[in-house]
């Protein structure tokens, strides 16, 4: 059964903290992404990696850094959490040109 | 640019009623790929549906129909006889073609989803 989880489901931050949130898959996927959800715009894409150490920007990549040191694992960081990064994180992972499987997703609220 | 528009942001019908999403796109690639995602309230995202941009048949899976054409760039997707279930936000996305290396990283575009809610 394919796997795609994330460290947590619900986050609370306060505004200036570093904030790390881990995803891993175990399908061995090349491909994953980090994607934020906020309410009438969709999943938007902040970052994705093909390969290990190697990354991309997507279309909203301000604010944020990723790390792929395994190619299980992908990381979203923020350096410096603030307010408007509240929203719904989800990660997902692919082999090319096929569905992606999503995580369950972590709500992160920035005080 | 890719782009995906669902113009429905909500769509509220009773239960046994048939309902269509829409979904309109925009790409130059000419190799693509088009999906369905289903989101219930859980928050999980659940694939629904891969065509790809060579296969025009419409596909239908128990309840669930798609129509895609490529004339009209859209790809709507139809569920007849609704059920409580089946409410949820629903999203379409396209991924990107093969680039000049001839990969594709299988980024999605997505839709800003229409929220389905079937009442009882």
């Amino acid at each position: 059964d394919v796997k795609v989880t994330q460290s947590s489901r619900y986050l609370v931050k306060r505004t200036g903290e570093k904030v790390f949130l881990e995803c891993v898959q175990d399908m061995d996927h090349e491909n994953m992404f980090w994607y934020r959800q906020d309410p009438g715009l969709g999943l938007r894409l902040i970052y994705f990696s093909y390969d290990v150490k190697m990354k991309e920007k997507g279309d909203i990549p301000e604010g944020y850094s990723v790390s792929r040191e395994k190619k299980e694992r992908f990381s979203l960081i923020l350096e410096s959490a603030s307010t408007n990064q509240t929203s719904m994180y989800l990660c997902a992972s692919t082999l090319t040109g096929d569905e992606q499987y999503f995580g369950p997703g972590t709500r992160l609220t920035v005080t | 640019a890719q782009k995906v528009t669902q113009a429905q942001t909500e769509i509220s019908v009773v239960e046994k009623e048939d309902v269509t999403l829409d979904c309109v796109y925009e790409t130059r690639d000419t190799t693509y790929y088009l999906f369905w995602y289903k989101q219930p309230p859980s928050g999980e995202l659940v694939f629904l549906i891969r065509r790809n941009s060579f296969d025009e048949q419409n596909e239908i899976s128990g309840r669930y129909s798609w129509n895609f054409q490529k004339s009209t760039s859209s790809f709507n997707f139809t569920i007849t006889a609704s059920q409580v279930v089946d409410s949820a936000v629903y999203f379409c996305a396209l991924s990107e073609g093969e680039n000049a290396g001839g990969t594709s990283y299988g980024k999605l575009t997505f839709g800003q989803g229409t929220i389905l809610t079937v009442h009882p």
